[in-house]
C-alpha cells in the first residue's frame, strides 16, 4: 500500500519569505503522480501544482515549486513570497498511473500553513 | 478550469435516516468520480471509485451497503448515506476526472457537510 507522511502539522512564515513543506512517500510502483492541494477554510480542494514521476524536471506554478527526489522518494514544495492569501492546509498526495485513470489519490495528513504579516 | 458541485453543501438528518448526496461535473464529462471523506481536522481519506455505467468500486473497510454510489451519467454521481448513525458526521468531498489522456487532472467538489443528531 501507498502511504504519504507530511512530518510538518504546522510552519508559520513571514509574509514575503520562502517556506518548504516537506512530503514523503513510499510506493513499489515506478510510474505514478505527485500533487500538492491546498484547502483554505472554505475546505475547497485547489491543485497547486503536480508532477509526473517520469520526469526529472522539477514542475513549478509561478510562486510554487517542487523538489521532486525519485530515490529519496521526496517530495516537498517550496512557496516563494509568501501571500496572505497563501495561508491553509497543504496536502500532499499521490496516485499511482494506470492506464484507466480510475485509482483515487491517497494524502499525507497536511500541514497547516500560517502567514504572519 | 473544470467545474465540479456538490448538492446541498451542509445537511442535518436524524438518526435512522437516509441522506443523498449530489456530485455533478459542470462543463465536462466525468469518465470517473471519486468519494472522499474527511473528519475535522484530518485528512480526506478515499472511499469509492465509480466508473459511468459499473457499480463503484469500495476501499477496504467502506461498508458498500452503507454508503450506495450510483454514477448513472457522464455528469452526476451520487452518494446515499443508509440508516445514518452519529458517527456517520463528516465532510463528504468528491471529486471528478475527465476524458483527458494522460494529464487526468482530478477536480474538487466544494464538499457536502453532515450531520447526524
Amino acid at each position: 500500500a501507498q502511504t504519504v507522511t507530511q512530518s510538518q502539522p504546522e510552519m508559520s512564515v513571514q509574509e514575503a519569505e520562502t517556506v518548504t513543506l516537506s512530503c514523503t512517500y513510499d510506493t513499489s510502483e515506478s510510474d505514478y503522480y505527485l500533487f500538492w492541494y491546498k484547502q483554505p477554510p472554505s475546505r475547497q480542494m485547489i491543485l497547486v501544482i503536480r508532477q509526473e514521476a517520469y520526469k526529472q524536471q522539477n514542475a513549478t506554478e509561478n510562486r510554487f515549486s517542487v523538489n521532486f527526489q525519485k530515490a529519496a522518494k521526496s517530495f516537498s514544495l517550496k512557496i516563494s513570497d509568501s501571500q496572505l492569501g497563501d495561508a491553509a492546509m497543504y496536502f500532499c498526495a499521490y496516485r499511482i498511473y494506470s492506464g484507466g485513470g480510475a485509482d483515487g489519490l491517497t494524502f499525507g495528513k497536511g500541514t497547516h500553513l500560517i502567514i504572519q504579516p | 478550469g473544470a467545474v465540479v458541485s456538490q448538492h446541498p453543501s451542509r445537511v442535518i438528518c436524524k438518526s435512522g435516516t437516509s441522506v443523498k448526496i449530489e456530485c455533478r461535473s459542470l462543463d465536462f464529462q466525468a469518465t470517473t468520480m471519486f468519494w472522499y471523506r474527511q473528519f475535522p481536522k484530518q485528512s480526506l481519506m478515499l472511499m469509492a471509485t465509480s466508473n459511468e455505467g459499473s457499480k463503484a468500486t469500495y476501499e477496504q473497510g467502506v461498508e458498500k451497503d452503507k454508503f450506495l454510489i450510483n454514477h448513472a451519467s457522464l455528469t452526476l454521481s451520487t452518494l446515499t448515506v443508509t440508516s445514518a448513525h452519529p458517527e456517520d458526521s463528516s465532510f463528504y468531498i468528491c471529486s471528478a476526472r475527465g476524458r483527458l489522456a494522460r494529464t487526468d487532472t482530478q477536480y474538487f467538489g466544494p464538499g457536502t457537510r453532515l450531520t447526524v443528531l
